[in-house]
């Protein structure tokens, strides 16, 4: 079946250390994103990309970065720059022309 | 101002009501526009997209969309405990989608 992974469910990060979250779709979509959510908030784009080897900032990329070196994946690193990193990532990706995302299940990011 | 705004809830509405949702936009040359459905620690999933101005009706749910006013809606009829999520209101800015804070709509029994 096809469908966008994301892996794993549940990441916990030490202070100062950097993490990557994986994001894996073979439903031979263009464009891929990535989203943060806080609790009783909407998503914020962090980053997306719409072909591959090109990805452009979104609305609050400081603190991490991104890869797209396969059509099919799209990592997320969050870097030791991000102060306040706990939160719920999301996955998306569509066409181009987008008629709506497809979404991963998500990974939720946890500072100890 | 926010890019997509929904009314503030929680709204709590008693099963086989219908449950009214808007949301508002401040990018007039917005094309495409999404409802999605979102459990406690799942994911979003998609229930409704709209294009064109006027009402679109799929099972339960109607999307309204008036681009003169900014302005779409979900409308949630025969409300089930099942419905009971946060909605979230999205809409396509630039080929990404900019998503609202979402409503939760809890159905009592």
């Amino acid at each position: 079946d096809g469908g966008i992974t994301q892996s794993p469910k549940y990441l916990f990060r030490k202070e100062g250390q950097n993490v990557t979250l994986s994001c894996e779709q073979n439903l031979n979509h263009d464009a891929m994103y990535w989203y943060r959510q806080d609790p009783g908030q909407g998503l914020r784009l962090i980053y997306y990309s719409q072909i591959v080897n090109d990805f452009q900032k979104g609305d609050i990329a400081e603190g991490y970065s991104v890869s797209r070196e396969k059509k099919e994946s799209f990592p997320l690193t969050v870097t030791s720059a991000q102060k306040n990193p706990t939160a719920f990532y999301l996955c998306a990706s569509s066409t181009q022309g987008a008629l709506g995302y497809t979404f991963g299940s998500g990974t939720r990011l946890t500072v100890v | 101002q926010k890019e997509v705004e929904q009314n503030s809830g929680p709204l709590s509405v008693p099963e086989g009501a219908i449950a009214s949702l808007n949301c508002t936009y401040s990018d007039r040359g917005s094309q495409s526009f999404f409802w999605y459905r979102q459990y406690s620690g799942k994911s979003p999933e998609l229930i409704m997209s709209i294009y064109s101005n006027g009402d679109k009706e799929d099972g339960r749910f109607t999307a309204q969309l008036n681009k003169a006013s900014q302005y779409v809606s979900l409308l949630i009829r025969d409300s089930q405990p099942s419905d009971s999520a946060t909605y979230l209101c999205a809409v396509t800015n630039d080929y990404k989608l900019s998503f609202g804070a979402g409503t939760t709509v809890t159905v009592r029994a």
